[in-house]
């Protein structure tokens, strides 16, 4: 079946780096999003994109859709303590059809005040 | 808008018990999924629904979990007999139909000793 490789599994960073983080799949995704999840909840929408070299930001964030439709990227910048969560990257194959969400393995994020 | 809402947030049960977990979607929204998070395998799709019809069940892990949408406001997912590998956490989901953009809710933490 589809698979998405997340990487890295885990980030350790000061407060203020930057933060880069990756997906990649084996097979074309029509839409990416990347989504948030902090302790004891669900995951939360950061970012939608749907146009392969999309590149859209919210607020510190910004997302791109890989012009081959097989990876994304998410960039934080300017890190804060409650950017500490996981962040998953998921894609829908489908372009809207089923609305079949693949996630990816997950990236854990810890900021060190 | 009350969100997703899930209960109950924690279920202790013992083996061969069966347990019950339920989601109230948000008003308006015709497509509902049910996803498995654990350590080993990540966020797993369990089965969705579209206008309360169920569309893919097959990522139910098998025949002991069963999942229904009597009417758009009110799902379940049952286990029975549970068993100590379905501890996890269990998310539900609410999005509209042609949009990846889901809401999920806060999850069930399921431990099955």
């Amino acid at each position: 079946g589809q698979q998405l490789n997340q990487s890295p599994q885990s980030m350790f960073i000061q407060e203020g780096e930057d933060v880069s983080m990756n997906c990649t799949s084996s097979s074309i995704f029509n839409t990416w999003l990347w989504y948030k999840q902090d302790p004891g909840e669900g995951p939360v929408l950061l970012i939608a994109l749907y146009k392969a070299g999309e590149l859209t930001s919210n607020g510190r964030l910004t997302a791109q859709f890989g012009i081959t439709r097989k990876d994304s990227f998410l960039n934080i910048s300017a890190s804060i303590p409650s950017d500490v969560g996981i962040y998953f990257c998921a894609g829908d194959p489908s372009g809207g059809a089923t609305n079949k969400l693949i996630f990816g393995t997950g990236t854990l994020l810890a900021v060190q005040p | 808008d009350a969100g997703v809402i899930q209960s109950p947030r924690h279920e202790v049960t013992e083996m061969g018990q069966e347990v019950t977990l339920r989601c109230k979607p948000i008003s308006g929204h015709n497509s509902l999924f049910w996803y498995r998070q654990t350590m080993m395998r990540g966020l797993e799709l369990l089965i969705y629904f579209n206008n309360n019809v169920p569309i893919d069940d097959s990522g139910m892990p098998e025949d002991r979990f069963s999942a229904k949408m009597p009417n758009a406001s009110f799902s379940t997912l049952k286990i029975q007999p549970s068993e100590p590998r379905d501890s996890a956490v269990y998310f539900c989901a609410s999005g509209k139909t042609g949009s990846a953009r889901y809401t999920f809710g806060s999850g069930t933490r399921l431990t099955v000793v």
